[in-house]
C-alpha cells in the first residue's frame, strides 16, 4: 500500500511554455501533498505545500504565479511550471501524507519528473 | 531553512563492509528519517526514529538518535553492491508533529564495490 505515482516521468518542452505534472496517491487519501524540486547532486528543496480544498503554501523564494499548484481531491495534487525555461529544469518530486497516518509524520514519494526545458 | 546536514558526503566501500552516515540538525523536532533514493529515481523510506527513542532497527539498518547532541546516524552492516544510493536525512521542522513539512540533509552518496 501507500503508492504515489507521478505523470509524466519525465518530459521536454520548449522555453516559454507550460507543464503540468500530476502527484496521485494510488490507494490512500491525503489532505496534504508536498512538492519537492530536485537540482542535479542536490537535496531535495521544499517548494510548496499543498492542502486539499485550499490555498497552498508556498516556501520562501518560492514564485506561487509561476508554479501552480491545484489539489482538486485527496488523491490528486497537480504543479503546473508557467512559462518554463532553462533554469526551471530539475527533477520535481511530490509526497503525499495519508490521512490515516496523521499522528506519525511519514509521508511516501512519487517516482518524480524530469523536467528539461530547451 | 537547511538543517539535517550529512557526512560524510561521499562514502565509498567494498561490499561487505559496514557503512555509517552521520546526521545533525539543528531544532527540536518530533522525529528523524532516512531515505535512500537511486540515481534519477524517487526516494524509498527507509525508517524513522522518534525523539523519545535511541536506536532502532530494521533489517541490515540500525540508526541512533542522540536528541542532545541533534545528531543521528545511519548504519548499513554487511553492504552490497545494491545498497549503492544517496542517502538522506530528514526533519520535521517546527517540531509540532502531523503533517509537518520535512528539511532534507544534502545526502551522502554511497558507493559498494563488488
Amino acid at each position: 500500500g501507500a503508492v504515489v505515482s507521478q505523470h509524466p516521468s519525465w518530459v521536454i518542452c520548449k522555453s516559454g511554455t507550460s507543464v503540468k505534472i500530476e502527484c496521485r496517491s494510488l490507494d490512500f487519501q491525503a489532505t496534504t501533498m508536498f512538492w519537492y524540486r530536485q537540482f542535479p547532486k542536490q537535496s531535495l528543496m521544499l517548494m510548496a505545500t499543498s492542502n486539499e480544498g485550499s490555498k497552498a503554501t508556498y516556501e520562501q523564494g518560492v514564485e506561487k504565479d509561476k508554479f501552480l499548484i491545484n489539489h482538486a481531491s485527496l488523491t490528486l495534487s497537480t504543479l503546473t511550471v508557467t512559462s518554463a525555461h532553462p533554469e526551471d529544469s530539475s527533477f520535481y518530486i511530490c509526497s503525499a501524507f495519508p490521512l490515516a497516518l496523521s499522528s506519525v509524520n511519514e509521508q511516501f514519494f512519487g517516482p518524480g519528473t524530469r523536467l528539461t526545458v530547451l | 531553512s537547511q538543517q539535517g546536514e550529512e557526512d560524510p558526503q561521499a562514502l565509498s566501500i567494498q561490499e561487505g563492509e559496514n557503512a555509517t552516515m552521520n546526521c545533525s540538525y539543528k531544532t527540536s523536532i518530533n522525529n528523524l528519517q532516512w531515505y535512500r533514493q537511486n540515481s534519477g529515481r524517487g526516494l524509498v523510506h527507509l525508517i524513522l526514529i522518534r525523539s523519545n527513542e535511541r536506536e532502532k532497527h530494521s533489517g541490515r539498518l540500525r540508526v541512533t538518535l542522540d536528541t542532545s547532541k541533534k545528531s543521528s546516524s545511519l548504519l548499513i552492516t554487511a553492504s552490497r553492491a545494491a545498497d549503492t544510493a544517496s542517502y538522506f536525512c530528514a526533519t520535521d521542522e517546527g517540531g509540532r508533529g502531523g503533517s509537518e513539512k520535512l528539511v532534507f540533509g544534502k545526502g551522502t552518496k554511497l558507493t559498494v564495490n563488488p
